[in-house]
Protein backbone atom coordinates (compact mmCIF):
# COMPACT_ATOMS: atom_id res chain seq x y z
CA UNK A 1 0.00 0.00 0.00
CA UNK A 2 1.19 3.70 -0.44
CA UNK A 3 1.56 5.56 2.66
CA UNK A 4 3.56 9.09 2.89
CA UNK A 5 4.95 9.86 6.86
CA UNK A 6 6.45 13.06 7.74
CA UNK A 7 6.81 14.96 11.30
CA UNK A 8 4.53 17.16 12.04
CA UNK A 9 6.77 20.35 13.68
CA UNK A 10 9.88 22.08 12.87
CA UNK A 11 11.04 24.95 14.20
CA UNK A 12 14.10 26.72 13.11
CA UNK A 13 16.02 29.97 13.37
CA UNK A 14 16.40 32.88 10.75
CA UNK A 15 19.27 32.46 8.66
CA UNK A 16 19.77 28.36 9.83
CA UNK A 17 18.70 25.65 7.23
CA UNK A 18 15.62 23.40 7.48
CA UNK A 19 15.62 19.82 6.40
CA UNK A 20 11.87 18.54 6.65
CA UNK A 21 12.10 14.77 6.09
CA UNK A 22 10.13 12.18 4.63
CA UNK A 23 9.62 8.36 4.15
CA UNK A 24 6.83 6.86 1.82
CA UNK A 25 6.15 2.94 1.06
CA UNK A 26 5.45 2.28 -2.80
CA UNK A 27 8.53 0.89 -4.12
CA UNK A 28 6.77 2.08 -7.50
CA UNK A 29 7.02 5.76 -7.08
CA UNK A 30 8.25 7.07 -10.37
CA UNK A 31 7.90 11.27 -8.77
CA UNK A 32 8.28 12.56 -5.80
CA UNK A 33 6.73 16.03 -4.58
CA UNK A 34 7.20 19.13 -2.06
CA UNK A 35 4.39 21.35 -1.74
CA UNK A 36 4.11 24.34 0.10
CA UNK A 37 0.98 25.89 1.86
CA UNK A 38 0.23 29.21 3.60
CA UNK A 39 -2.10 29.85 5.99
CA UNK A 40 -5.75 29.67 4.54
CA UNK A 41 -4.12 29.22 0.60
CA UNK A 42 -4.07 26.63 -1.70
CA UNK A 43 -0.80 24.41 -2.31
CA UNK A 44 2.40 25.13 -3.88
CA UNK A 45 4.21 23.19 -5.73
CA UNK A 46 8.36 23.61 -4.50
CA UNK A 47 9.77 21.19 -6.65
CA UNK A 48 9.75 17.67 -7.70
CA UNK A 49 11.94 14.49 -8.21
CA UNK A 50 11.82 11.49 -10.90
CA UNK A 51 13.00 8.39 -8.64
CA UNK A 52 16.16 8.20 -11.12
CA UNK A 53 17.83 11.15 -9.87
CA UNK A 54 19.46 11.09 -6.35
CA UNK A 55 19.46 15.01 -5.98
CA UNK A 56 17.83 18.20 -7.07
CA UNK A 57 18.67 21.46 -6.77
CA UNK A 58 16.81 24.68 -7.39
CA UNK A 59 18.21 27.93 -5.60
CA UNK A 60 17.42 27.47 -2.06
CA UNK A 61 16.11 24.57 -2.28
CA UNK A 62 17.82 20.76 -2.50
CA UNK A 63 15.52 17.72 -2.77
CA UNK A 64 17.86 14.54 -1.18
CA UNK A 65 16.01 11.04 -2.56
CA UNK A 66 17.47 7.57 -0.59
CA UNK A 67 15.52 5.44 -2.65
CA UNK A 68 17.16 2.02 -1.17
CA UNK A 69 16.10 3.58 2.06
CA UNK A 70 12.86 5.43 1.00
CA UNK A 71 13.55 8.69 2.27
CA UNK A 72 12.83 12.09 0.97
CA UNK A 73 14.33 15.27 2.14
CA UNK A 74 14.17 18.98 1.38
CA UNK A 75 16.57 21.36 2.94
CA UNK A 76 15.97 25.08 2.73
CA UNK A 77 19.03 27.04 2.87
CA UNK A 78 19.23 30.56 4.59
CA UNK A 79 15.71 30.05 5.70
CA UNK A 80 13.37 33.38 6.04
CA UNK A 81 10.44 33.87 7.88
CA UNK A 82 8.41 33.90 4.53
CA UNK A 83 9.42 30.07 4.61
CA UNK A 84 7.09 29.45 7.78
CA UNK A 85 4.04 27.21 5.59
CA UNK A 86 3.54 23.63 6.05
CA UNK A 87 5.39 21.51 4.01
CA UNK A 88 3.73 18.45 2.08
CA UNK A 89 5.54 15.52 0.56
CA UNK A 90 3.78 13.57 -2.09
CA UNK A 91 4.18 10.70 -3.93
CA UNK A 92 3.02 9.18 -7.17
CA UNK A 93 3.09 5.91 -9.40
CA UNK A 94 2.72 7.30 -12.37
CA UNK A 95 -0.76 7.78 -15.21
CA UNK A 96 -2.58 10.49 -14.02
CA UNK A 97 -3.30 8.32 -10.33
CA UNK A 98 -4.20 10.80 -7.47
CA UNK A 99 -0.67 11.59 -5.42
CA UNK A 100 -0.76 10.51 -2.10
CA UNK A 101 0.31 13.11 0.51
CA UNK A 102 1.79 13.26 3.69
CA UNK A 103 -0.13 15.05 6.84
CA UNK A 104 2.57 17.64 6.52
CA UNK A 105 4.94 19.75 8.20
CA UNK A 106 4.37 22.94 9.73
CA UNK A 107 7.87 25.06 9.91
CA UNK A 108 7.84 27.97 11.92
CA UNK A 109 11.00 30.03 11.23
CA UNK A 110 12.15 32.26 14.41
CA UNK A 111 13.43 35.84 13.75
CA UNK B 1 -3.72 34.06 -16.80
CA UNK B 2 -3.78 30.40 -16.35
CA UNK B 3 -4.36 29.25 -13.37
CA UNK B 4 -7.64 27.03 -11.23
CA UNK B 5 -10.38 29.19 -9.85
CA UNK B 6 -12.08 27.76 -7.10
CA UNK B 7 -15.48 29.58 -5.48
CA UNK B 8 -16.37 31.47 -3.10
CA UNK B 9 -13.29 31.64 -0.88
CA UNK B 10 -16.19 30.72 2.28
CA UNK B 11 -19.13 29.58 2.16
CA UNK B 12 -21.63 28.94 5.50
CA UNK B 13 -24.69 26.55 5.13
CA UNK B 14 -27.32 25.62 7.22
CA UNK B 15 -27.43 22.02 8.79
CA UNK B 16 -29.38 19.84 5.95
CA UNK B 17 -28.82 22.08 2.79
CA UNK B 18 -26.69 21.13 -0.36
CA UNK B 19 -24.16 22.62 -0.95
CA UNK B 20 -21.89 22.62 -4.27
CA UNK B 21 -17.81 24.12 -4.96
CA UNK B 22 -17.20 25.36 -7.90
CA UNK B 23 -13.82 24.55 -9.66
CA UNK B 24 -12.55 25.86 -12.81
CA UNK B 25 -9.26 25.78 -15.10
CA UNK B 26 -7.75 26.76 -18.12
CA UNK B 27 -4.80 25.08 -18.19
CA UNK B 28 -6.29 22.56 -20.64
CA UNK B 29 -5.44 19.63 -18.61
CA UNK B 30 -7.38 15.98 -18.59
CA UNK B 31 -7.43 15.38 -14.91
CA UNK B 32 -9.16 16.90 -12.20
CA UNK B 33 -9.49 15.95 -8.12
CA UNK B 34 -11.14 16.94 -4.72
CA UNK B 35 -9.50 17.22 -1.85
CA UNK B 36 -10.67 18.17 2.26
CA UNK B 37 -8.49 19.22 4.39
CA UNK B 38 -9.27 19.56 8.11
CA UNK B 39 -6.57 20.69 11.30
CA UNK B 40 -3.71 17.56 11.53
CA UNK B 41 -4.96 15.56 9.15
CA UNK B 42 -3.51 16.65 5.67
CA UNK B 43 -5.11 16.47 2.18
CA UNK B 44 -8.14 13.50 2.09
CA UNK B 45 -9.02 12.66 -1.63
CA UNK B 46 -12.51 13.13 -2.12
CA UNK B 47 -13.22 12.21 -6.09
CA UNK B 48 -11.32 12.84 -8.76
CA UNK B 49 -11.95 12.94 -13.01
CA UNK B 50 -9.28 12.01 -15.67
CA UNK B 51 -11.19 12.73 -18.26
CA UNK B 52 -14.86 14.70 -19.13
CA UNK B 53 -17.94 12.11 -18.30
CA UNK B 54 -15.40 10.30 -16.15
CA UNK B 55 -14.96 9.75 -12.25
CA UNK B 56 -13.44 8.12 -9.61
CA UNK B 57 -14.44 7.82 -5.90
CA UNK B 58 -11.65 8.21 -3.40
CA UNK B 59 -11.31 7.77 0.27
CA UNK B 60 -13.68 9.77 1.23
CA UNK B 61 -16.40 10.03 -0.84
CA UNK B 62 -19.31 9.44 1.23
CA UNK B 63 -21.97 12.42 1.30
CA UNK B 64 -20.08 13.89 -1.58
CA UNK B 65 -21.13 13.84 -5.26
CA UNK B 66 -19.22 15.56 -8.12
CA UNK B 67 -20.23 15.89 -11.93
CA UNK B 68 -17.59 16.57 -15.02
CA UNK B 69 -19.32 17.47 -18.35
CA UNK B 70 -17.06 20.05 -19.33
CA UNK B 71 -13.04 19.68 -19.29
CA UNK B 72 -12.43 22.90 -17.50
CA UNK B 73 -15.19 22.32 -14.58
CA UNK B 74 -15.15 19.85 -11.76
CA UNK B 75 -17.54 21.03 -8.96
CA UNK B 76 -18.11 19.51 -5.84
CA UNK B 77 -22.08 19.23 -3.87
CA UNK B 78 -21.75 18.60 -0.59
CA UNK B 79 -24.52 16.52 0.46
CA UNK B 80 -26.71 16.50 3.65
CA UNK B 81 -25.95 13.11 3.93
CA UNK B 82 -22.11 14.00 4.76
CA UNK B 83 -22.03 14.07 8.62
CA UNK B 84 -18.97 16.44 9.48
CA UNK B 85 -18.58 18.64 6.48
CA UNK B 86 -16.90 21.65 8.28
CA UNK B 87 -13.40 21.73 6.60
CA UNK B 88 -11.38 23.68 4.08
CA UNK B 89 -11.94 22.06 0.41
CA UNK B 90 -9.05 22.17 -2.16
CA UNK B 91 -9.16 21.36 -5.97
CA UNK B 92 -6.17 20.62 -7.83
CA UNK B 93 -5.82 19.73 -12.00
CA UNK B 94 -3.03 17.49 -13.98
CA UNK B 95 -1.88 17.79 -17.29
CA UNK B 96 -1.29 14.79 -19.34
CA UNK B 97 0.43 13.68 -22.17
CA UNK B 98 4.18 15.52 -21.60
CA UNK B 99 6.19 13.41 -19.65
CA UNK B 100 7.51 15.23 -16.80
CA UNK B 101 3.93 16.89 -16.11
CA UNK B 102 2.01 13.86 -15.98
CA UNK B 103 1.46 13.65 -12.17
CA UNK B 104 2.52 17.03 -11.31
CA UNK B 105 -0.81 18.71 -9.86
CA UNK B 106 -1.68 22.29 -9.29
CA UNK B 107 -4.03 23.53 -6.84
CA UNK B 108 -6.48 26.28 -6.47
CA UNK B 109 -6.71 28.93 -3.74
CA UNK B 110 -9.68 26.43 -1.69
CA UNK B 111 -13.04 26.94 -0.49
CA UNK B 112 -13.78 27.14 3.23
CA UNK B 113 -16.96 25.73 4.33
CA UNK B 114 -18.93 25.96 7.82
CA UNK B 115 -21.81 24.22 8.53
CA UNK B 116 -23.65 26.31 11.14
Amino acid sequence: GEDVEQSLFLSVREGDSSVINCTYTDSSSTYLYWYKQEPGAGLQLLTYIFSNMDMKQDQRLTVLLNKKDKHLSLRIADTQTGDSAIYFCAESIGGNTPLVFGKGTRLSVIA
Amino acid sequence: DGGITQSPKYLFRKEGQNVTLSCEQNLNHDAMYWYRQDPGQGLRLIYYSQIVNDFQKGDIAEGYSVSREKKESFPLTVTSAQKNPTAFYLCASSPSGVREEIDTQYFGPGTRLTVL
